[in-house]
Protein backbone atom coordinates (compact mmCIF):
# COMPACT_ATOMS: atom_id res chain seq x y z
CA UNK A 1 0.00 0.00 0.00
CA UNK A 2 1.04 3.57 -0.81
CA UNK A 3 2.42 5.53 2.20
CA UNK A 4 4.50 8.56 2.94
CA UNK A 5 6.42 9.48 5.67
CA UNK A 6 7.85 12.76 7.36
CA UNK A 7 10.06 11.72 10.07
CA UNK A 8 9.81 15.09 11.80
CA UNK A 9 6.77 16.15 13.48
CA UNK A 10 8.21 19.53 14.80
CA UNK A 11 11.38 21.38 13.50
CA UNK A 12 12.78 24.54 14.74
CA UNK A 13 14.65 26.95 12.96
CA UNK A 14 16.19 30.31 13.07
CA UNK A 15 15.31 33.19 10.90
CA UNK A 16 17.36 33.39 8.21
CA UNK A 17 18.65 30.08 8.20
CA UNK A 18 18.70 27.33 5.53
CA UNK A 19 15.57 24.50 5.82
CA UNK A 20 15.62 20.96 4.70
CA UNK A 21 12.12 19.16 5.81
CA UNK A 22 12.21 15.21 4.85
CA UNK A 23 9.45 13.02 3.34
CA UNK A 24 9.55 9.59 2.48
CA UNK A 25 7.11 7.65 0.10
CA UNK A 26 6.12 3.97 -0.51
CA UNK A 27 4.80 3.33 -3.87
CA UNK A 28 5.21 0.98 -6.29
CA UNK A 29 5.29 2.87 -9.73
CA UNK A 30 6.36 6.25 -10.44
CA UNK A 31 4.78 8.32 -8.08
CA UNK A 32 3.14 11.52 -8.14
CA UNK A 33 4.60 14.15 -5.24
CA UNK A 34 3.26 17.09 -4.08
CA UNK A 35 4.41 19.93 -1.21
CA UNK A 36 1.00 21.62 0.50
CA UNK A 37 1.54 24.24 3.49
CA UNK A 38 -1.23 25.01 5.87
CA UNK A 39 -0.97 28.16 7.96
CA UNK A 40 -2.87 27.84 11.33
CA UNK A 41 -6.66 28.00 10.51
CA UNK A 42 -6.40 27.95 6.91
CA UNK A 43 -6.73 25.57 4.18
CA UNK A 44 -3.75 23.62 2.04
CA UNK A 45 -2.01 25.64 -0.04
CA UNK A 46 -0.36 23.94 -2.77
CA UNK A 47 3.97 24.64 -2.72
CA UNK A 48 5.48 22.41 -5.86
CA UNK A 49 4.68 19.04 -7.17
CA UNK A 50 6.82 16.97 -8.73
CA UNK A 51 5.44 14.34 -11.83
CA UNK A 52 8.12 13.51 -13.95
CA UNK A 53 11.50 15.19 -15.95
CA UNK A 54 14.03 17.32 -14.09
CA UNK A 55 14.49 16.08 -10.13
CA UNK A 56 14.64 19.51 -8.59
CA UNK A 57 11.20 21.19 -8.59
CA UNK A 58 11.16 24.78 -8.26
CA UNK A 59 7.98 26.24 -6.27
CA UNK A 60 6.57 29.43 -4.81
CA UNK A 61 7.86 31.52 -2.13
CA UNK A 62 11.22 30.28 -2.61
CA UNK A 63 10.92 26.61 -1.97
CA UNK A 64 12.25 23.72 -4.07
CA UNK A 65 12.38 20.40 -3.88
CA UNK A 66 14.29 17.23 -5.10
CA UNK A 67 13.08 13.57 -6.02
CA UNK A 68 15.27 10.83 -5.41
CA UNK A 69 14.30 7.67 -6.53
CA UNK A 70 16.99 5.57 -5.11
CA UNK A 71 16.15 6.77 -1.73
CA UNK A 72 11.99 6.98 -2.27
CA UNK A 73 12.49 11.17 -1.11
CA UNK A 74 11.52 14.04 -1.99
CA UNK A 75 12.27 16.40 0.45
CA UNK A 76 11.51 20.18 0.86
CA UNK A 77 14.20 22.87 1.19
CA UNK A 78 14.78 26.68 1.57
CA UNK A 79 17.94 28.67 1.50
CA UNK A 80 16.50 31.26 4.25
CA UNK A 81 13.18 31.04 6.23
CA UNK A 82 11.19 33.69 7.10
CA UNK A 83 8.98 34.32 10.20
CA UNK A 84 6.02 34.25 7.81
CA UNK A 85 7.12 30.77 7.06
CA UNK A 86 6.08 29.22 9.91
CA UNK A 87 3.66 26.86 9.46
CA UNK A 88 2.59 22.59 9.50
CA UNK A 89 4.14 21.44 5.78
CA UNK A 90 2.90 18.19 4.13
CA UNK A 91 3.88 15.82 1.95
CA UNK A 92 1.65 13.87 -0.24
CA UNK A 93 1.28 11.40 -3.16
CA UNK A 94 -0.96 10.09 -5.84
CA UNK A 95 -2.28 7.10 -5.00
CA UNK A 96 -4.46 4.60 -6.38
CA UNK A 97 -6.29 5.49 -9.08
CA UNK A 98 -4.72 8.75 -8.95
CA UNK A 99 -7.47 10.75 -8.22
CA UNK A 100 -6.58 10.90 -4.60
CA UNK A 101 -3.59 11.88 -2.32
CA UNK A 102 -2.09 9.65 0.47
CA UNK A 103 -0.78 11.96 2.78
CA UNK A 104 2.38 12.46 5.52
CA UNK A 105 1.74 13.24 8.85
CA UNK A 106 2.49 16.81 8.58
CA UNK A 107 5.57 18.82 9.91
CA UNK A 108 5.29 21.45 12.12
CA UNK A 109 7.82 24.39 11.39
CA UNK A 110 8.52 26.84 14.01
CA UNK A 111 10.85 30.25 13.06
CA UNK A 112 13.12 31.56 15.90
CA UNK A 113 13.56 35.24 15.82
CA UNK B 1 -11.39 34.10 -9.73
CA UNK B 2 -13.25 33.01 -6.43
CA UNK B 3 -11.31 29.94 -4.31
CA UNK B 4 -13.00 27.21 -3.05
CA UNK B 5 -15.60 28.32 -0.33
CA UNK B 6 -16.67 26.22 2.47
CA UNK B 7 -19.99 26.49 4.56
CA UNK B 8 -20.23 26.66 7.37
CA UNK B 9 -16.54 27.39 8.77
CA UNK B 10 -17.77 25.85 12.09
CA UNK B 11 -20.30 23.94 13.40
CA UNK B 12 -20.87 22.11 16.75
CA UNK B 13 -23.04 19.39 16.99
CA UNK B 14 -24.07 17.01 19.64
CA UNK B 15 -23.54 12.93 19.73
CA UNK B 16 -26.61 11.09 17.54
CA UNK B 17 -27.03 14.58 15.25
CA UNK B 18 -26.55 14.67 11.47
CA UNK B 19 -25.05 17.36 9.65
CA UNK B 20 -24.30 18.63 6.59
CA UNK B 21 -21.45 20.69 5.03
CA UNK B 22 -21.19 22.25 1.85
CA UNK B 23 -18.50 22.83 -1.04
CA UNK B 24 -18.16 25.31 -3.85
CA UNK B 25 -15.46 24.84 -6.00
CA UNK B 26 -13.51 26.99 -8.15
CA UNK B 27 -15.35 27.84 -11.55
CA UNK B 28 -14.88 25.73 -14.19
CA UNK B 29 -13.92 23.05 -11.81
CA UNK B 30 -15.76 19.23 -11.93
CA UNK B 31 -14.26 17.21 -9.74
CA UNK B 32 -14.63 17.56 -5.73
CA UNK B 33 -12.52 15.83 -3.03
CA UNK B 34 -13.20 15.67 0.64
CA UNK B 35 -10.58 15.26 3.04
CA UNK B 36 -10.84 14.67 7.00
CA UNK B 37 -8.18 16.12 9.47
CA UNK B 38 -7.75 15.34 12.74
CA UNK B 39 -4.48 15.54 14.85
CA UNK B 40 -4.53 11.60 15.57
CA UNK B 41 -5.15 10.13 11.59
CA UNK B 42 -4.14 13.54 9.87
CA UNK B 43 -5.62 14.10 6.40
CA UNK B 44 -7.90 11.37 5.34
CA UNK B 45 -9.01 10.63 1.73
CA UNK B 46 -12.88 10.41 1.97
CA UNK B 47 -14.79 10.50 -1.24
CA UNK B 48 -14.28 12.55 -4.71
CA UNK B 49 -17.05 13.64 -7.07
CA UNK B 50 -16.76 14.09 -11.37
CA UNK B 51 -19.67 15.08 -12.53
CA UNK B 52 -22.26 14.60 -9.74
CA UNK B 53 -20.62 10.83 -9.71
CA UNK B 54 -18.47 9.45 -6.65
CA UNK B 55 -15.54 8.23 -8.37
CA UNK B 56 -13.64 7.09 -5.36
CA UNK B 57 -14.01 6.36 -1.95
CA UNK B 58 -12.07 6.52 0.92
CA UNK B 59 -12.11 3.99 3.62
CA UNK B 60 -15.04 5.75 6.34
CA UNK B 61 -18.13 4.30 7.27
CA UNK B 62 -21.07 4.68 5.69
CA UNK B 63 -22.67 7.22 8.00
CA UNK B 64 -19.97 9.60 5.77
CA UNK B 65 -21.68 10.16 2.48
CA UNK B 66 -21.72 12.86 -0.60
CA UNK B 67 -23.20 14.05 -3.44
CA UNK B 68 -22.60 16.20 -5.85
CA UNK B 69 -24.72 19.05 -8.33
CA UNK B 70 -24.94 19.76 -11.68
CA UNK B 71 -23.23 23.04 -11.00
CA UNK B 72 -20.37 21.01 -9.45
CA UNK B 73 -21.42 22.05 -6.09
CA UNK B 74 -21.35 19.44 -3.09
CA UNK B 75 -22.18 18.28 0.44
CA UNK B 76 -20.94 15.96 2.30
CA UNK B 77 -23.65 14.57 5.25
CA UNK B 78 -22.71 12.80 8.41
CA UNK B 79 -25.30 10.79 9.94
CA UNK B 80 -25.37 9.73 13.69
CA UNK B 81 -22.84 11.61 14.85
CA UNK B 82 -19.85 10.38 17.16
CA UNK B 83 -17.29 12.07 19.01
CA UNK B 84 -14.31 10.91 17.22
CA UNK B 85 -15.86 12.52 13.85
CA UNK B 86 -14.57 16.03 15.65
CA UNK B 87 -12.40 17.46 13.05
CA UNK B 88 -11.33 19.51 10.17
CA UNK B 89 -13.24 18.42 6.85
CA UNK B 90 -11.57 19.93 3.70
CA UNK B 91 -12.51 19.91 0.48
CA UNK B 92 -10.63 20.28 -2.96
CA UNK B 93 -11.70 21.10 -6.15
CA UNK B 94 -9.75 20.62 -9.94
CA UNK B 95 -10.77 20.75 -13.00
CA UNK B 96 -10.56 16.68 -13.53
CA UNK B 97 -9.41 15.40 -10.85
CA UNK B 98 -6.33 13.33 -12.32
CA UNK B 99 -3.52 14.47 -9.27
CA UNK B 100 -1.00 13.48 -12.04
CA UNK B 101 -2.07 16.39 -14.48
CA UNK B 102 -4.42 18.77 -12.47
CA UNK B 103 -3.66 20.52 -8.85
CA UNK B 104 -5.88 20.28 -6.57
CA UNK B 105 -7.24 23.50 -4.72
CA UNK B 106 -8.35 23.43 -1.06
CA UNK B 107 -11.08 25.55 0.54
CA UNK B 108 -10.69 26.63 4.12
CA UNK B 109 -12.39 23.99 5.58
CA UNK B 110 -15.72 23.61 8.11
CA UNK B 111 -14.43 22.60 11.78
CA UNK B 112 -16.92 20.36 13.29
CA UNK B 113 -17.01 19.88 16.74
CA UNK B 114 -19.04 17.17 18.16
CA UNK B 115 -19.77 17.26 21.75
Amino acid sequence: AQSVTQPDIHITVSEGASLELRCNYSYGATPYLFWYVQSPGQGLQLLLKYFSGDTLVQGIKGFEAEFKRSQSSFNLRKPSVHWSDAAEYFCAVGAGSNYQLIWGAGTKLIIKP
Amino acid sequence: KAGVTQTPRYLIKTRGQQVTLSCSPISGHRSVSWYQQTPGQGLQFLFEYFSETQRNKGNFPGRFSGRQFSNSRSEMNVSTLELGDSALYLCASSWDGYVGTDTQYFGPGTRLTVL
